[in-house]
């Protein structure tokens, strides 16, 4: 069974631009949660959708947007980055909100 | 929001030596996970605890769930050069069945010197 799929891997991108990233979930797996992970900050909760709803929550600003389509596929969004924004961006797949299994993560860097 | 403190941060051991990575919170979890992620890849799960009091062996490692669910540990026995990546735990709130939002904790560095 293939594992969760992130793409871009690598993105650069410049303050005041705009990112999408997307996920592919494991086939059957219905949640989909995105989390940001920096040194600073660790690894933190942005938002988990369930069938294409958004469940759950974490504390970010509402430039951080997310999506999922009725094939389970979720987007993010990020608008107005900011130098702060740079992290590594996880997205995480599972049957229930318990259970995650992570992508390789997409690498973001703002300059 | 709940919080799940590490120790130690960092910990940095000879092959062949046991460690014990420690994750503690004041509040109750329905369940807690713990984690390795290696450089440039995202955290896979190890191991899922429910039960307080809960012990579950993985080859050399052992996790244990405290009995009031607001703690766990990770021992690992005869460390390995392979063992070495980030810890980390997360636990799952008690709320309805499916709908718990994880927490992770702030992760244990381990560097295992061959």
């Amino acid at each position: 069974k293939a594992g969760v799929t992130q793409t871009p891997r690598y993105l650069i991108k410049t303050r005041g631009q705009q990112v999408t990233l997307s996920c592919s979930p494991i086939s059957g797996h219905r949640s989909v949660s995105w989390y940001q992970q920096t040194p600073g900050q660790g690894l933190q909760f942005l938002f988990e959708y369930f069938s294409e709803t958004q469940r759950n929550k974490g504390n970010f600003p509402g430039r951080f947007s997310g999506r999922q389509f009725s094939n389970s596929r979720s987007e993010m969004n990020v608008s107005t980055l900011e130098l702060g924004d740079s992290a590594l961006y996880l997205c995480a797949s599972g049957r229930a909100s318990y259970e995650q299994y992570f992508g390789p993560g997409t690498r973001l860097t703002v300059t | 929001t709940q919080l799940l403190e590490q120790s130690p941060q960092f910990l940095s051991i000879q092959e062949g030596e046991n460690l014990t990575v420690y994750c503690n919170s004041s509040s109750v979890f329905s369940s807690l996970q713990w984690y390795r992620q290696e450089p440039g890849e995202g955290p896979v799960l190890l191991v899922t605890v429910v039960t307080g009091g809960e012990v579950k062996k993985l080859k050399r490692l052992t996790f244990q769930f405290g009995d009031a669910r607001k703690d766990s540990s990770l021992h690992i026995t005869a460390a390995q050069p392979g063992d070495t990546g980030l810890y980390l735990c997360a636990g799952a709130e008690d709320s309805d069945f499916g709908n718990e939002k994880l927490t992770f904790g702030t992760g244990t560095r381990l560097t295992i010197i061959p």
